[in-house]
């Protein structure tokens, strides 16, 4: 089966920096997404790792350890427009996205 | 960048009524198209994936003569929830996939059900 696990919710202060987690088990692997979540939204694409290691973008970075079924998110400078669910989504060898059930974070002043 | 239209944002039917929820993907072809439901403050659950001109493919536990999957055309998916139940109110949403989006994946906009 397909098991992706992060922590269901999150607080944080604005202005600082925080890391969410990411563990996975699935049946073949070929990449993982993150995704941010606005209640009543789409989800919007954050970052894409296949190969171990950081990717920055901006403010986001998301890290990848295979070996480890690892990721995290991590999210610098927070702003309150930052208060979303962020979503984990690992890519298996059918081509589906299999979603973790998502991390609520709240930014406070 | 390559856009997926959903269709309605917001629908309210009566128990016992069918409704038809359109994805199009308006400027690439979706040779994929996953259809995923979401519940209040929980993650998107895959329920089937579909090619065009295929059966969809259905995950275990979604009854798929409840949910209608048509991929008729590369652009355009519909999900059609037949004798629509309350426990059927939930947030639709498709994304579409193809060699035209390097295979990432483009999202709808979401449906959200309310069945009274």
């Amino acid at each position: 089966g397909q098991n992706i696990d992060q922590p269901t919710e999150m607080t944080a202060t604005e202005g600082a920096i925080v890391q969410i987690n990411c563990t996975y088990q699935t049946s073949g692997f070929n990449g993982l997404f993150w995704y941010q979540q606005h209640a009543g939204e789409a989800p919007t694409f954050l970052s894409y790792n296949v190969l171990d290691g950081l990717e920055e973008k901006g403010r986001f970075s998301s890290f990848l350890s295979r070996s480890k079924g690892y990721s995290y998110l991590l999210l610098k400078e927070l702003q309150m427009k930052d208060s979303a669910s962020y979503l984990c989504a690992v890519r298996v060898s059918t081509g589906k996205l299999i979603f973790g059930q998502g991390t609520t974070l709240q930014v406070k002043p | 960048g390559a856009v997926v239209s959903q269709h309605p944002s917001r629908v309210i039917c009566k128990s016992g009524t069918s409704v038809k929820i359109e994805c199009r993907s308006l400027d690439f072809q979706a040779t994929t198209m996953f259809w995923y439901r979401q519940f209040p403050k929980q993650s998107l659950m895959l329920m089937a994936t579909s090619n065009e001109g295929s059966k969809a493919t259905y995950e275990q536990g979604v009854e798929k003569d409840k949910f209608l999957i048509n991929h008729a055309s590369l652009t355009l998916s519909t999900l059609t929830v037949t004798s629509a139940h309350p426990e059927d109110s939930s947030f639709y949403i498709c994304s579409a996939s193809s060699p035209s989006n390097n295979y990432g994946y483009t999202f709808g906009s979401g449906t959200r059900l309310t069945v009274v």
